[in-house]
């Protein structure tokens, strides 16, 4: 399991577009990357998975350079309901130790 | 069921006592994993079965911790003798065999607070 390293909050505005870095350098050749959702009195709730270049969903992008070294978790038009915590994880495609990082706490403002 | 199911949802109890917390997974669901997660702090690592043995209790904080799970299914967490630094909020979550498509579920967690 790759250790993830994030920055430890962002600060956005309703409307703008938020972008998120999770760096993982050791991140072996069977890992996954897979970002999940905290809200307050709730346990994480996946968001996005994806192995290398862009994954896109009803919700984010996930863009993954070649290296594989790092991630960007992509949310467009932030909400204030998108005030969250949000986790990086990479790991492999067998189960195990799942290791969070201290996540991001995102904050959207008025 | 339609998600992973966790019981209580609170819990109060003295200091000293034994406490069981529950977890029921996503049917069909191989993996079970136990984290605790303290107030405003990330998530810490427990213990993880693979169908109902547990290959990493690597986590597990004492030997007062303990978990089982039985039929594949439902999961228990025991902490006995129960001191006021457990209070903290304890996630089951489960996966299936691959962590690809929709990687783990958690539950909504049992907010254990010693007294």
């Amino acid at each position: 399991l790759a250790k993830t390293t994030q920055p430890i909050s962002m600060d956005s505005y309703e409307g703008q577009e938020v972008n998120i870095t999770c760096s993982h350098n050791n991140i072996a050749t069977n890992d996954y990357i897979t970002w999940y959702q905290q809200f307050p009195s709730q346990g994480p709730r996946f968001i996005i998975q994806g192995y290398k270049t862009k994954v896109t969903n009803e919700v984010a992008s996930l863009f993954i350079p070649a290296d594989r070294k790092s991630s960007t978790l992509s949310l467009p038009r932030v909400s204030l309901s998108d005030t969250a915590v949000y986790y990086c994880h990479a790991g492999g495609t067998s189960y195990g130790k799942l290791t969070f990082g201290q996540g991001t706490i995102l904050t959207v403002h008025p | 069921g339609a998600g992973v199911s966790q019981s209580p949802s609170n819990k109060v109890t003295e200091k000293g006592k034994d406490v069981e917390l529950r977890c029921d997974p996503i049917s069909g669901h191989t993996a079970l994993y136990w984290y605790r997660q303290s107030l405003g702090q990330g998530l810490e690592f427990l213990i993880y079965f693979q169908g109902n043995s547990a290959p990493d209790k690597s986590g597990l904080p004492s030997d007062r911790f303990s978990a089982e799970r039985t039929g594949g299914s439902v999961s228990t967490l025991t902490i006995q003798r129960t001191q006021q630094e457990d209070s903290a909020v304890y996630l089951c979550a489960s996966s299936s065999q691959t962590l690809t498509g929709d990687g783990y579920t958690f539950g909504s967690g049992t907010r254990l607070t010693v007294v």
